[in-house]
C-alpha cells in the first residue's frame, strides 16, 4: 500500500513548455484533488474529481487541465508554463465512505524559468 | 466560498510548554475541520479532525476545540517536544461540496 504517489519530485520548465504531473493512489479513494502551495498562502485547490470521469474546478484552475479516466490516476497538465506557476504541487485523495481525511502525496516542486 | 484564517503565522515555544493555534472560517455550512502537520520536504499529514456535532476532541497530547457559533476552532498541543516542530494547517469543508479550504499555516518551533 503506497498511498498517494506523485512524480516527478522536481521539475524545471521553460516558459511556454507543457508537462504533466502524475498522481496515483492505491487506496480505492473516489475523491482526488490537486493543490498548489505557495509561501504564506497555504494550500489552494486547483482541480478535483469525485470519481472516474468527473472533474471540476477549484479556486485557482487557470492554466491547468485534469482528467480522471481511472479511479487510481489523476494527472495534472500544465498547458503553457508561466513563471507564476512556480510552486509546490500536492495531490491528495480521500474516501467519503470512510472519512473525509485527505492523504497527501509528497509533492512536486516545479520551477518555471 | 469558504475563507479560513489562521493565527499566528509563526509560534515559538519552549519544550514542555503548550502551543495553541487558532482558525476562523466564514461559511456556516462547513462541518468538517481537520488539522494537518507538514514537515520539511513532505506532504501534509492529517493529525486530528473534528466534525460539527462535537465541541472537543482529544488524542494524547493533541486536542481540537470547535465553537460553531463563533465560527472558530483551535489546535492545542500540550507538553510540546522538538519533534512537534513543523508547519500546521487548519482546514474547513462542507459535506455538501468538495472544496476544502486551508488556512495559510503556522510554523511552530519547539526549542529544546
Amino acid at each position: 500500500n503506497a498511498g498517494v504517489t506523485q512524480t516527478p519530485k522536481f521539475q524545471v520548465l521553460k516558459t511556454g513548455q507543457s508537462m504533466t504531473l502524475q498522481c496515483a493512489q492505491d487506496m480505492n479513494h473516489e475523491y482526488m484533488s490537486w493543490y498548489r502551495q505557495d509561501p504564506g498562502m497555504g494550500l489552494r485547490l486547483i482541480h478535483y474529481s469525485v470519481g472516474a470521469g468527473i472533474t471540476d474546478q477549484g479556486e485557482v484552475p487557470n492554466g491547468y487541465n485534469v482528467s480522471r479516466s481511472t479511479t487510481e490516476d489523476f494527472p495534472l497538465r500544465l498547458l503553457s508554463a508561466a513563471p507564476s506557476q512556480t510552486s509546490v504541487y500536492f495531490c491528495a485523495s480521500s474516501s467519503r465512505l470512510a472519512n473525509y481525511g485527505y492523504t497527501f502525496g509528497s509533492g512536486t516542486r516545479l520551477t518555471v524559468v | 466560498g469558504e475563507n479560513v484564517e489562521q493565527h499566528p503565522s509563526t509560534l515559538s515555544v519552549q519544550e514542555g510548554d503548550s502551543a495553541v493555534i487558532k482558525c476562523t472560517y466564514s461559511d456556516s455550512a462547513s462541518n468538517y475541520f481537520p488539522w494537518y502537520k507538514q514537515e520539511l520536504g513532505k506532504g501534509p499529514q492529517l493529525i486530528i479532525d473534528i466534525r460539527s456535532n462535537v465541541g472537543e476532541k482529544k488524542d494524547q497530547r493533541i486536542a481540537v476545540t470547535l465553537n460553531k457559533t463563533a465560527k472558530h476552532f483551535s489546535l492545542h498541543i500540550t507538553e510540546t517536544q522538538p519533534e512537534d516542530s513543523a508547519v500546521y494547517f487548519c482546514a474547513a469543508l462542507s459535506y455538501n461540496n468538495n472544496d476544502m479550504r486551508f488556512g495559510a499555516g503556522t510554523r511552530l518551533t519547539v526549542k529544546p
